[in-house]
């Protein structure tokens, strides 16, 4: 079974400086994809940044990065810059291959942003 | 629509009234998710879509969630008999292809079920 955990319900960071938040997960799956996804007020979820398990390089999506520790089973997410639009919910999610496509998420991350 | 777009934005209900919650996905978009996401926590996935087809159903909580997708577009998700439990926002997301694990989902608002 796959699960996805977010040690970290709430994080701050002031505004220009940079943040990580922290994700694990477990899977029996060999090839399956990570991602982080935003969900403000508004509560549409909107994609952040994806990994695939099977590139080692890390995904960047501008101030966005992520650290990938296949072997350990982390997915962390790094917001550089951070900006008081960056104050919302982060939610880590698993998928794989099999199992119909369905999303794992976890429990997310709720990211407070300084002026 | 540009978007995915779910209506009622808010439905309130008392316990025991059957709700009906509707999902428009992208235009073409082959695949459709139903989530149940409780007050702080995570989206739970209910049932996946492929066209009209529910390929899986294994996150329905019981026999009182219903969903269907008779022409592979709109989707309509019914609980029948309410109760307190059910209180949750209810996402909708597509994805353009069938299995394609790597594809994002493109989710919707979401809907407020309060019952009463």
């Amino acid at each position: 079974a796959q699960t996805v955990t977010q040690s970290q319900p709430e994080m701050s960071v002031q505004e220009a400086e940079t943040v990580t938040l922290s994700c694990t997960y477990d899977t029996s799956e060999s090839d399956y994809y990570l991602f982080w996804y935003k969900q403000p007020p508004s509560r549409q979820m909107i994609l952040v940044i994806r990994q695939e398990a099977y590139k080692q390089q890390n995904a960047t999506e501008n101030r966005f990065s992520v650290n990938f520790q296949k072997a350990a089973k982390s997915f962390s997410l790094k917001i550089s810059d951070s900006q008081l639009g960056d104050a919302a919910m982060y939610f880590c999610a698993s998928r794989t291959f099999t199992g119909g496509f369905k999303t794992i998420f976890g429990a997310g991350t709720r990211l407070f942003v300084k002026a | 629509g540009a978007g995915v777009s779910q209506s009622p934005r808010y439905k309130v209900a008392k316990r025991g009234q059957d709700v009906a919650l509707r999902c428009d996905p992208i235009s073409g978009h082959v695949s459709l998710f139903w989530y149940q996401q409780a007050l702080g926590q995570g989206p739970e996935f209910l049932t996946y879509f492929q066209n009209e087809a529910q390929l899986d159903k294994s996150g329905l909580p019981s026999d009182r969630f219903f969903a269907e997708r008779p022409e592979g577009s709109v989707s309509t998700l019914k609980i029948q008999r309410t109760q307190q439990e059910d209180s949750a926002v209810y996402l909708c997301a597509s994805s353009p292809g069938g299995d394609r694990a790597y594809q994002p989902q493109h989710f919707g608002d979401g809907t407020r079920l309060s019952i009463l």
